[in-house]
């Protein structure tokens, strides 16, 4: 089944204790994005990735890191977390960018 | 529409009329216009796009109007069915940036009543 997973699905941590959210496609897409959702703000772009090695960043990519060193791979870095990345991420895969599949979402607690 | 603070808009309608989301964009430069749907718990889904050359697109159940010259776009969705029941976002992929880059609004709720 064509998918876009990620873990873990829920997460409550502590501000500064560094974490990971993964992220994995199966579709052989190209391109693949983070987004964080906040309630009244829709979903923001954190960082997107248009091919292995290639990333740039989104509208909110403060306070995270992003590596692409495998085409199915996005993984998430929050080197230190803080509570205002209390957030619902989701992670996303494209063929050409703009029809986007979005996996399950990530919710994240920094307490 | 777009919604500004906290709240989002919200579209009642009653199940087999049909609906009509709106959506104003910001960035007339924008090459791409896509609306998704976001059922409770679950990511977005893309539903349609259309390219800024093009005023209409139509789907299954569902058509995209674009409106350059007031910078607006609605999704309409013919005989609402309970599973319309979402929240609607509108995103735009500004033109001389990546196919990736795409802004998303803030999203509509839709509510079907029986």
């Amino acid at each position: 089944e064509a998918q876009v997973t990620q873990n873990p699905r829920y997460l409550i941590t502590v501000t500064g204790k560094k974490l990971t959210v993964t992220c994995s496609q199966n579709m052989n897409h190209e391109y693949m994005s983070w987004y964080r959702q906040d309630p009244g703000l829709g979903l923001r772009q954190i960082y997107y990735s248009m091919n292995v090695e290639v990333t740039d960043k989104g509208d909110v990519p403060e306070g995270y890191k992003v590596s692409r060193k495998e085409k199915r791979n996005f993984p998430l870095i929050l080197e230190s977390p803080s509570p205002n990345q209390t957030s619902l991420y989701f992670c996303a895969s494209s063929l050409r960018g703009r029809e986007q599949y979005f996996g399950p979402g990530t919710r994240l607690t920094v307490t | 529409g777009e919604s500004v603070g906290l709240h989002l808009p919200t579209l009642s309608v009653q199940e087999g009329d049909n609906s009509i989301i709106n959506c104003a964009y910001s960035n007339s430069a924008s090459d791409y216009f896509i609306w998704y749907k976001q059922e409770s718990g679950k990511g977005p889904q893309f539903i349609i796009d259309i390219r800024s050359n093009m005023d209409k697109r139509q789907g299954q159940r569902v058509t995209v109007l674009l409106n350059k010259t007031v910078k607006h776009l609605s999704l309409q969705i013919a005989a609402t069915q309970p599973g319309d029941s979402a929240v609607y976002f509108c995103a735009e992929n500004p033109a001389y940036s990546s196919a990736s880059k795409i802004i998303f609004g803030s999203g509509t709720r839709l509510s079907i009543r029986p």
